[in-house]
């Protein structure tokens, strides 16, 4: 049975705090990908990683910074967390498939994070 | 740039009613086109996908068809239970080699007994 796991399901944390969010695939996926669910916004991709120690910014990487030293593992950093980082943090994985140009490949979800910042 | 748009909710149905959930794309070139499902407490998990223009997606009595000449993916099933109440989103693939995915907003979906 294929897994995303994130290493903690809620999380509470101080404004100005750093914070590691931690995902982990079993699949031996070449891609992860770190998203923040609010409502009515849906997902919005804040990092992507194509490859171990390779990394692109998706649509909102302010105040956001990743790690990827193995493949398996996906880390998300808040450097001095913000009460507007308050949300729902979910990571997924897929596999690049057939090669680069293919274009369609199901991204496999963890349960998400739940952090406030207070 | 790409976005999805999906009609609001929250739907509230009863037991057996027809479900359509409303979604329209703005891309260029040719996406594949998704739905995923969030039950509560969960992840995302792909419920069908379509890849071109004209295909059916199917999967647990859900159907969606990809509609490139009014850029729409609308989700339908004829007899929803209340095991369906959760928040469907749309999503569409991106970037330069369409490994990324741009999502909806979410429709959330409940179903009485």
């Amino acid at each position: 049975d294929v897994k995303v796991t994130q290493s903690s399901r809620y999380l509470v944390k101080r404004t100005g705090e750093k914070v590691f969010l931690e995902c982990v695939q079993d699949m031996d996926h070449e891609n992860m990908f770190w998203y923040r669910q609010d409502p009515g916004l849906g997902l919005r991709l804040i990092y992507f990683s194509y490859d171990v120690k390779m990394k692109e910014k998706g649509d909102i990487p302010e105040g956001y910074s990743v790690s990827r030293e193995k493949k398996e593992r996906f880390s998300l950093i808040l450097e001095s967390a913000s009460t507007n980082q308050t949300s729902m943090y979910l990571c997924a994985s897929s596999s690049a498939g057939l090669g680069p140009h293919y274009s369609y490949n199901e991204q496999f979800f963890g349960p998400g994070t739940r952090l406030t910042v207070l | 740039g790409n976005s999805v748009t999906q009609m609001e909710g929250p739907v509230t149905l009863s037991e057996e009613a027809f479900l359509t959930i409303n979604c329209t794309y703005t891309a260029t070139g040719y996406p594949s086109l998704f739905w995923y499902v969030q039950y509560p407490g969960e992840g995302l998990q792909l419920l069908l996908k379509a890849t071109k223009a004209d295909d059916k997606g199917s999967n647990k009595g859900f159907e969606a068809t990809y509609r490139k000449e009014t850029t729409s993916f609308h989700l339908e099933k004829g007899s929803v239970q209340v095991s369906d109440s959760a928040v469907y989103f749309c999503a569409l693939s991106s970037g330069k080699y369409g490994n990324k995915l741009v999502f909806g907003a979410g429709t959330i979906l409940r179903v009485k007994s």
